[in-house]
């Protein structure tokens, strides 16, 4: 049964600043791992998608790494902004289809 | 292309009564996910449908909810009898494929649907 832990739980920093969303899951027979961004009382925004055999994907400031063997990924926002306030969650997918959520990551950037 | 589409966004329901939640994929997406968000909790897979199909329905509670997704029309998830503990957001997904080796399939997700069993 996959389980995805996300460090930290939440994460408050200045703007302007860089910084790496943490996450980690038990099994790594995965196709695809995605990460999403939620905002309060909202649905779930795909911010990037890596394949099984990739190791990162880049989209704007954002950078998403992927070590699968060692079943890790990592988010790094570069330069922080206020708008990027919001609860961020790593998605695991496997072959069945279904995506595992974390718990997730509530990121606060202080203007 | 407009995207996942869910009806209603709020939907109000007394303990005992039925409650039947909509999804539209995407245009050309033929896979459908069900996801739950309790209150102050993560999102819980709930059931994966295709085309007139269960794939995984491993999520899904054994009594009072049932799911389907017709040839024609929209993904129905349904929750009979519904209880306090109901109470959550409902979410959907589609993709194009089911994340097979190789292929590009994220996962598109709704607004939501919002149930509150008073």
């Amino acid at each position: 049964k996959q389980e995805v832990t996300q460090i930290p739980a939440a994460l408050s920093v200045p703007e302007g600043e860089n910084l790496v969303l943490n996450c980690s899951f038990t099994d790594s027979a995965i196709y695809n791992l995605q990460w999403f961004r939620q905002d309060p009382g909202k649905g779930l925004t795909s911010l990037l998608l890596i394949q099984s055999s990739q190791r990162e994907q880049t989209s704007g400031r954002l950078n998403a790494s992927l070590d699968k063997s060692s079943g890790r990924s990592t988010l790094y926002i570069a330069a922080s902004q206020p708008g990027d306030s919001a609860t961020y969650l790593c998605a695991p997918r496997t072959g069945a289809g279904k995506s595992t959520f974390g718990d997730g990551t509530t990121l606060t950037v202080k203007p | 292309n407009a995207g996942v589409m869910q009806n209603p966004r709020h939907l109000v329901r007394r303990r005992g009564q039925e409650a039947r939640l909509r999804c539209s994929p995407m245009k050309g997406h033929s896979h459908v996910y069900w996801y739950r968000q309790l209150p102050e909790e993560g999102l819980k897979f709930m059931v994966y449908l295709q085309k007139e199909n269960i794939i995984d329905e491993s999520g899904m509670p054994k009594e009072r909810f049932s799911a389907e997704f017709p040839k024609e029309g929209p993904s129905i998830l349904r929750i009979q009898q519904v209880v306090r503990g109901d109470s959550a957001a409902y979410f959907c997904a589609s993709s194009p494929q089911a994340g097979l080796a190789g292929e590009t399939d994220t996962q598109y997700f709704g607004p939501g649907t919002r149930l509150t069993v008073l």
